[in-house]
């Protein structure tokens, strides 16, 4: 089946400093990935659809400038939050749609980060 | 964007029992809505889909029904193992592109 890869699976940071979280399509090709957050107990939150060879599109209300997307590849997106601080402490995951697929066909997600800003 | 709405409360059932999830949305039908189940700590993986103008879908034990009249989804576990202890996540497409948008989801816990 569909495999999507995430790393790291967990990441502690200071303060400040920047994290980048990559995700992969291991065994098909992905145009379009899409990048969430999710606080315990509640839903997944869509923050931008990484489309491979152009820009991010962000939902409202999430920072362009510190949450960096690079969909560099047609299996490689990544998500780099700059100057972290402790409220951006979440558990982020990707997810990815076959490019032989269709807009309808199911999402494949990775296993998610476990990110943690001290 | 919808509201959608999935028993916060986590359903607590007998093994070999049936159990039975709501999923509710507010505003326009979509033109489908899929299910997914999480376990803790990782992403989710899915399950079914249901378009707008089916009924019924059914997977193995997994029934969904579709009801665009009630705006409501039911999803269905059939003799249940403890090994379908999980989160179920309802999520609906939003826009032409595919883009969904998940309900919280409701724990199952299945005891032997």
């Amino acid at each position: 089946g569909a495999v999507v890869s995430q790393h790291p699976s967990r990441v502690i940071c200071k303060s400040g400093t920047s994290v980048k979280i990559e995700c992969r399509s291991l065994d098909f090709q992905a145009t379009t990935m899409f990048w969430y957050r999710q606080f315990p107990k509640q839903s997944l939150m869509l923050m931008a659809t990484s489309n491979e060879g152009s820009k991010a599109t962000y939902e409202q209300g999430v920072e362009k400038d510190k949450f960096l997307i690079n969909h560099a590849s047609l299996t490689l997106s990544t998500l780099t939050v700059t100057s972290a601080h402790p409220e951006d402490s979440s558990f982020y995951i990707c997810s990815a749609r076959d490019r032989a697929g269709s807009a309808d066909s199911p999402l494949h997600f990775g296993n998610g980060t476990r990110l943690t800003v001290t | 964007s919808q509201k959608i709405e999935q028993n916060s409360e986590a359903l607590n059932i007998q093994e070999g029992k049936t159990a039975t999830l709501t999923c509710n949305y507010t505003n326009y039908s979509p033109a489908y809505l899929q299910w997914y189940r999480q376990d803790p700590g990782r992403g989710p993986v899915f399950l079914l889909l249901i378009r707008e103008n089916e009924k019924e879908k059914r997977k193995e034990r997994l029934k969904v029904t579709f009801d665009t009249t009630l705006k409501q989804s039911l999803f269905h576990i059939t003799a249940s193992q403890p090994a379908d202890s999980a989160t179920y996540l309802c999520a609906l497409k939003t826009d032409s592109w595919g883009k969904l948008q998940f309900g919280a989801g409701t724990q199952v816990v299945v005891t032997p």
